[in-house]
Order: C-alpha cells, then structure tokens, then sequence
C-alpha cells in the first residue's frame, strides 16, 4: 500500500524560502520499468478556499508548473531517499496553507491528470 | 477564481440523492475526463471517480459521475451522514497545461 507524508516547517517568515518534503512508502519512485513509473505531485488549499495544483515531477525529470508560481517553484525528487520536494521562493501570506503531495493514478502516463494517493498534509503559515 | 465553476453549497437528507455539477469549457472539461474528489480540511483527499465515470476499487455505487460537452456531475445515492464533506472536480486543462479543480461543493447531510 503506496503511504505519502509530508515533512517541512510549520512556520516561515516573509520572503524566506519554503522547501517541503514528500516520503513515499509502500513503491519506488524511480523504478527500472517504466510501466510502473508515476507522476509526483504537489498541491495546496488555503483558508477558504479550494484546491490548487502546484507541480509535478517524473522521475524522467519532465515537469508541469501551475503557471501561477512556475517562477518561484522548484521541484526535485529524491532517489536515495524515495522522496521528492517542492521549494517555494520568496513566500508571503497568500502562501499560508496546507500543502498536499499525491501520487498519479495512472503509471507510465504523459502527464499528471488523476491523484489516487494523497498524504495528509501540513499546514503552513507565513508569519512574520 | 477556480477554473471549474461548482455551486458552494447542496444538502440532502439521509437516503436521498444528491448531484454536484461542475461547469468548464473546450480547453478542459470539452476535451478531457473528470475526476471528483472528497475532501475534509486536515485529511488526506480521496478519490471518487475519475476518467468522468469510473470508480477506484473500494469506492461504494453510491457515487456515480457522467460528463456532457463542457459540463459533468457526481451524483451520491443514499446519502450518509458520512457523506458530509467539501467536493472537488478537476480535469486536464489543456491551455494551463496542467490539472484544474473547481472550487469545490460542500455537502450537508
């Protein structure tokens, strides 16, 4: 059974930069058959409001972007570790948020469409 | 703005039958499946349906989902009071050139 959670601080003042982690368990996020080879995804909902696609990363290094915040995010996967990462530059409040990691239902796919496994999120507040 | 345009609020009463519309256009919902999720604030989202009307495994016939031109819905038969959650559509947007979500339906039951 394929479990994500996320790690990161809790709270980040204004214009720091914001670098989230995603541990998977349960699958390999890089795998020497490409038919079992997904998409990694991060997401976010903030007070209020619904939710919101950031990015996803193949392991092949293929990256989608919200085009919203393509300028300040960087995503990157961790092979060693079975995880990625999604680093946000310059926050401010409008950051404030819970932020998600998921998993692409489908492998092998050309690009990030259905989420089957979510982790539970971490709320993220920017303060001064 | 949510590029998916979904009613705020519905409501039902136990046992009865509910439906959730989601609005897009040509560039999302005219060209590509729908997913639905369900989601309470501090858990993880679930997945409902995807590819406009298929359930996952473990997923109950209560739910259903259907697509027509730039439009889709879920429809929850029975409702529970378990049902009681905030419900999201999303599709491949293929001008954003990534995922889209309404801005979600929260159900009372």
């Amino acid at each position: 059974q394929v479990q994500l959670q996320e790690s990161g601080p809790r709270l980040v003042r204004p214009s720091e930069t914001l670098t989230l982690t995603c541990g998977v368990s349960g699958t390999s996020i890089t795998s020497a058959s490409v038919s079992i080879v997904f998409f990694w995804t991060w997401f976010r909902r903030s007070p209020g409001k619904g939710l919101e696609w950031i990015g996803s990363i193949h392991p092949s290094g293929l990256t989608f972007h919200n085009p919203s915040v393509i300028s300040r995010v960087k995503l990157s996967t961790d092979k060693i570790g079975n995880q990625f990462s999604l680093t946000f530059l310059s926050v401010t409040a409008a950051d404030t948020a819970v932020y998600y990691c998921a998993k692409d239902y489908f492998s092998n796919a050309r690009r990030p469409t259905v989420f089957d496994v979510w982790g539970q999120g971490t709320l993220v507040t920017v303060s001064a | 703005q949510s590029v998916l345009t979904q009613s705020p609020s519905a409501s039902g009463t136990p046992g009865q039958r509910v439906t959730i519309s989601c609005t897009g256009s040509d560039s999302n919902i005219g060209k590509n499946g729908v997913s639905w999720y369900r989601h309470l604030p501090g858990t993880a989202p679930k997945l409902l349906i995807f590819l406009s009307d298929v359930r996952p495994s473990g997923v109950p016939d209560r739910f259903s989902g259907s697509r027509s031109g730039t439009s889709a819905s879920l429809t929850i038969r029975g409702l529970q009071p378990d049902d009681e959650s905030d419900y999201f559509c999303s599709t491949w947007d293929d001008t954003l050139n990534g995922p889209v979500f309404g801005g979600g339906t929260r159900l009372t039951v």
